[in-house]
C-alpha cells in the first residue's frame, strides 16, 4: 500500500528551538510537495521539488525555513528558530508528473506543530 | 489574493440530502479541478477531479458541474450521509505539468442523522 509518510506527527517545542519535518514520497514520485495547513490561512504551498531541484519555494519564509530533497526517498523542512506563529499543521505530498497525462496529487499524515 | 473561493464555510444537512459546494476561480490557464475531502487528524485525499473539457463528473453519490464560461465549479454529494462529515478543499492548478494545487478555504459538512 504506497503511501506517503512523515515524521514526527507531533512535534511541541520552544521558541527559538529549530525543527525538522521530514517526509517519504511514494517511490517512484518525481514532484514532492510541501504545504501548511492553519485555520486562518487555510491550505498554503510553502515549495515544492520535481527531480529533487526546488521549482518554487515563494511561499516559504526564507529568512527561518528551508526545504531539501537529500535523495529521492526523503524530503525535510526545517524551521530555525521557530515561533509560535509557526504553530500549523505541515502536509507533505508527492505526484508523479509525466507528458500528457493529469496526475493526482498524494498526502501524507502531516506533522502538526506546536511552538510554545 | 485568494486564487480560488469556495463557499458556504460551513453546510449542514440531513442523511438523504443534498450537499453542494460552490467554488470560484480566476486564472484561466488552470486545466484541473480536483476536489479534497479531509477528516480530523488525516491528510487530504483525493475525492474527484475534473478537467475543462467536460462539463460534469459523476462517481457513485459524488458529482462535479463544472462551467467554463463562469470559472465556477461545485460538488454536489447526493443521498448524504453521516460518514460524508468532513471538510471539502476545492482546488486548481496546472494539472497537465502536476504544478502546485490552489486551494480554497474549505467547506465543513455536518451530516445529521
Amino acid at each position: 500500500d504506497a503511501r506517503v509518510t512523515q515524521t514526527p506527527r507531533h512535534k511541541v517545542t520552544e521558541m527559538g528551538q529549530e525543527v525538522t519535518m521530514r517526509c517519504q514520497p511514494i517511490l517512484g514520485h518525481n514532484t514532492v510537495f510541501w504545504y501548511r495547513q492553519t485555520m486562518m490561512q487555510g491550505l498554503e504551498l510553502l515549495a515544492y521539488f520535481r527531480n529533487r531541484a526546488p521549482l518554487d519555494d515563494s511561499g516559504m519564509p526564507k529568512d527561518r525555513f528551508s526545504a531539501e530533497m537529500p535523495d529521492a526517498t526523503l524530503a525535510t523542512l526545517k524551521i530555525q528558530p521557530s515561533e509560535p506563529r509557526d504553530s500549523a499543521v505541515y502536509f507533505c505530498a508527492s505526484g508523479l508528473a509525466a507528458t500528457g497525462s493529469y496526475n493526482e496529487q498524494f498526502f501524507g499524515p502531516g506533522t502538526r506543530l506546536t511552538v510554545l | 489574493q485568494q486564487q480560488v473561493k469556495q463557499s458556504p464555510q460551513s453546510l449542514i444537512v440531513q442523511k438523504g440530502g443534498i450537499s453542494i459546494i460552490n467554488c470560484a476561480y480566476e486564472n484561466t490557464a488552470f486545466d484541473y479541478f480536483p476536489w479534497y475531502q479531509q477528516f480530523p487528524g488525516k491528510g487530504p485525499a483525493l475525492l474527484i477531479a475534473i478537467r475543462p473539457d467536460v462539463s460534469e463528473k459523476k462517481e457513485g453519490r459524488f458529482t462535479i458541474s463544472f462551467n467554463k464560461s463562469a470559472k465556477q465549479f461545485s460538488l454536489h454529494i447526493m443521498d448524504s450521509q453521516p460518514g460524508d462529515s468532513a471538510t471539502y478543499f476545492c482546488a486548481a492548478s496546472r494539472g497537465s505539468t502536476l504544478g502546485r494545487l490552489y486551494f480554497g478555504r474549505g467547506t465543513q459538512l455536518t451530516v445529521w442523522p
